[in-house]
């Protein structure tokens, strides 16, 4: 079953607090991908990970950091939240081979509100 | 700047209609376009994707235009219904040994009325 789970499913934090987002993927899926979704701006692309420990910035990484310790789990952390890092956080995983190499799928999202 | 840009916030077809969705990029290295459709509460899925080397792809009702001069490409979808009613997303992005580094737009939200 090809899947991408994203734990949990809605989170409230306060303000300076850490916080943790988790993803796991079973396709065994070389490139995993960390985006953002806010009204009116779309999906925003904060990290991607090629492979294990091969991580590179998005467009938006400041504020997050992101963890590769195997290649079926992607980590998002956030030190220090803040109330503008609500957001609605997807995770995402593509082949990087064959003929849908760039396909993402995506999890179902984690809803995160910083108080 | 916004790499990966809908002007269209929004757009409302009679069932039965064609919907012309639009996205324009700015990047002239990407070589990869994608639509997704998401439903409310929902996480994106593809619907069609197309690569650099083409400038055209149909898939039953839908259709993509490339058009790499203009940076610009479409998707029309034909005989819309009402369970077309959802947000789209484009995305593009450069291939780089396989993966691609999406970058996606605003999002439009389609309504299709019966």
């Amino acid at each position: 079953d090809m899947k991408v789970t994203q734990m949990p499913r809605y989170l409230i934090k306060r303000m300076g607090e850490n916080v943790l987002l988790e993803c796991g993927q079973d396709m065994s899926h070389e490139t995993m991908y960390w985006y953002r979704q806010d009204p009116g701006l779309g999906l925003q692309l904060i990290y991607i990970s090629y492979d294990v420990d091969s991580n590179s910035e998005g467009d938006i990484p400041k504020g997050y950091r992101v963890s590769r310790k195997k290649r079926e789990h992607f980590s998002l952390i956030l030190d220090s939240a803040k109330t503008n890092q609500t957001s609605v956080y997807f995770c995402a995983s593509s082949p990087g081979t064959g003929p849908s190499a760039e396909t993402l799928y995506f999890g179902s999202g984690t809803r995160l509100t910083v108080l | 700047g916004q790499q990966v840009k809908q002007s269209s916030p929004s757009l409302t077809v009679q069932e039965g209609g064609i919907s012309i969705l639009n996205c324009d990029y700015e990047n002239d290295m990407f070589d990869y376009f994608a639509w997704y459709k998401k439903y409310p509460d929902n996480s994106p899925t593809l619907l069609i994707s197309v690569r650099s080397n083409v400038d055209k792809r149909e898939d039953g009702r839908l259709t993509v235009f490339l058009n790499k001069s203009g940076k610009h490409f479409s998707l029309h979808i034909t005989a819309s219904q009402p369970e077309d009613t959802a947000v789209y997303l484009c995305a593009a992005g450069e291939n780089q040994g396989g993966s691609a580094k999406l970058i996606f737009g605003e999002g439009t939200k389609l309504t299709v009325s019966s």
